[in-house]
C-alpha cells in the first residue's frame, strides 16, 4: 500500500534556526496536504500543493511539491516556540476521500 | 459552536470491557472518520462512513464497529478492549466532491486499557 515517509523523525532548534521537514512518497501524487498538531492537540490542516513544484507561503512556512510531484517539504523560517508541535503530510490515496499520513516529524523549540 | 467534537475526551477501562466513542459535526459535511494514534504519533485511518455508507474499513479487528445514524455522526462501539487498543482516537469530517478537501478533527479521546 502507499508509504509515507517523512524525516527527521525528531528535531530540536533553538528559536530563531530554520527548520524542514521533507516526506516522500514511493508512487506520483494527485496532492499533497499538510497539518500541525500541537502537543495534546489534534491535527489541524495548514495547505494543500496540487501543481508539479508549486510553492506556497504562509508567513514564515514554506511549503513546496516536487517536480516529480513525489515529494514535498515544509521549511519554517526563524522558529518560534510557538512552532512547536508534529508535522504531517497526508496524500490522497485509492478513493479522494481517504488521507494516508506520513510518519511525522516532531519539532521542538527552545529559547 | 464546535466544529467537531467527541466525547468522552479521556476513557480509562478494565480489559475485557466494551466501550463507545461518540463523534458528532455541524460543519455540514458528508463524510467521516475514525483514525487511531499511537504513542508514536503513527496517525491511521480506520474507518470513513459517506451519507451513512461505509466507505473505507481498513484492516481493523471486528471487534471495532463504526455506526452512523446519520451524516452528522459517527460512533466507534469496542468490544473486548485489549491493552493494545490504548491510543488516542480521532475523529475527522470532510465535504466530499472536490479531491483534496481538508479534513477537520475533532480533539480526540485519549483510552487507556488498563
Amino acid at each position: 500500500g502507499q508509504q509515507v515517509m517523512q524525516i527527521p523523525q525528531y528535531q530540536h532548534v533553538q528559536e530563531g534556526e530554520d527548520f524542514t521537514t521533507y516526506c516522500n512518497s514511493s508512487t506520483t501524487l494527485s496532492n499533497i496536504q499538510w497539518y500541525k498538531q500541537r502537543p495534546g492537540g489534534h491535527p489541524v490542516f495548514l495547505i494543500q500543493l496540487v501543481k508539479s513544484g508549486e510553492v506556497k507561503k504562509q508567513k514564515r512556512l514554506t511549503f513546496q511539491f516536487g517536480e516529480a510531484k513525489k515529494n514535498s517539504s515544509l521549511h519554517i523560517t526563524a522558529t518560534q516556540t510557538t512552532d512547536v508541535g508534529t508535522y504531517f503530510c497526508a496524500v490522497g490515496t485509492g478513493t479522494a476521500s481517504k488521507l494516508t499520513f506520513g510518519t511525522g516529524t516532531r519539532l521542538q523549540v527552545t529559547l | 459552536d464546535t466544529a467537531v467534537s467527541q466525547t468522552p475526551k479521556y476513557l480509562v477501562t478494565q480489559m475485557g470491557n466494551d466501550k463507545s466513542i461518540k463523534c458528532e459535526q455541524n460543519l455540514g459535511h458528508d463524510t467521516m472518520y475514525w483514525y487511531k494514534q499511537d504513542s508514536k504519533k503513527f496517525l491511521k485511518i480506520m474507518f470513513s462512513y459517506n451519507n451513512k455508507e461505509l466507505i473505507i474499513n481498513e484492516t481493523v479487528p471486528n471487534r471495532f464497529s463504526p455506526k452512523s445514524p446519520d451524516k452528522a455522526h459517527l460512533n466507534l462501539h469496542i468490544n473486548s478492549l485489549e491493552l493494545g487498543d490504548s491510543a488516542v482516537y480521532f475523529c475527522a469530517s470532510r465535504l466530499s466532491g472536490r479531491a483534496g478537501n481538508e479534513q477537520f478533527f475533532g480533539p480526540g479521546t485519549r483510552l487507556t486499557v488498563l
